[in-house]
């Protein structure tokens, strides 16, 4: 069955960086897009990032545009966001979610999440 | 880019009562919208998709209908494990700009 799990959250500093990992099984992870979706404590869910199955093709939620780098490392079944700049408001559950199908725009599949919390 | 409204924000239900949830949306989506449930401490899960199809796996007593900018979930006869919140989700402009609605609690009367 599919799996998602999240790692590498945790408490940064305003201006630090953070790199989260997700490591996929159960899917042909090689052929498949994937996105960043993340929550605000007691908020709603906002998009975040996508990457294509060869990375050909990557695009970012304004928000995080300039600050923040989706990658993904087909041999290890790993999905990457590297997170620099991090703000106060970036502080969020972050969920790695698989695409459902060849749509890439609906989440059919997520993680439990990691939580990043940017605070001084 | 597209701005989703979800309404109402929260709605207090009985087991058994049929729940009603609107979704607009600020320009036409065609029928690019999802919906997800998310119970407290989980992932949201995905219901429907492309406005009006169930997920794999999902109850028959979630439905969904609408189309450009005004979207319906509708739970036929909520049973315990429905109460939740609900988000819409957009993929019209996708891509690059995939969106969520605010989202409405579905409370226990």
């Amino acid at each position: 069955q599919v799996q998602l799990v999240e790692s590498g959250g945790g408490v940064v500093q305003p201006g630090g960086s953070l790199r989260l990992s997700c490591a996929a099984s159960g899917f042909t992870f090689s052929t498949h897009g994937m996105h960043w979706v993340r929550q605000g404590p007691g908020k709603g869910l906002e998009w975040v990032a996508f990457t294509r199955y060869d990375e050909g093709h990557k695009w970012y939620a304004d928000s995080v545009k300039g600050r923040f780098a989706i990658s993904r490392d087909n041999s290890r079944n790993t999905l990457y966001l590297q997170m620099d700049s991090l703000r106060t408001e970036d502080t969020a559950i972050y969920y790695c979610a698989k695409p459902q199908g060849a749509v890439t725009g609906y989440f059919d599949y997520w993680g439990r999440g990691t939580l990043v919390t940017v605070s001084s | 880019e597209i701005v989703l409204t979800q309404s109402p924000a929260t709605v207090s239900l009985s087991p058994g009562e049929r729940a009603t949830l609107s979704c607009r949306a600020s320009q036409s989506v065609s029928t690019y919208l999802a919906w997800y449930q998310q119970k407290p401490d989980q992932a949201p899960r995905l219901l429907i998709y492309d406005a009006s199809n169930r997920a794999t796996g999902v109850p028959a007593r979630f439905s969904g209908s609408g189309s450009g900018t005004d979207f319906t979930l509708t739970i036929s006869s909520l049973e315990p494990e429905d109460f939740a919140v609900y988000y819409c989700q957009q993929r019209g402009n996708w891509p690059p700009f995939l969106t969520f609605g605010g989202g409405t609690k579905v409370e226990i009367k």
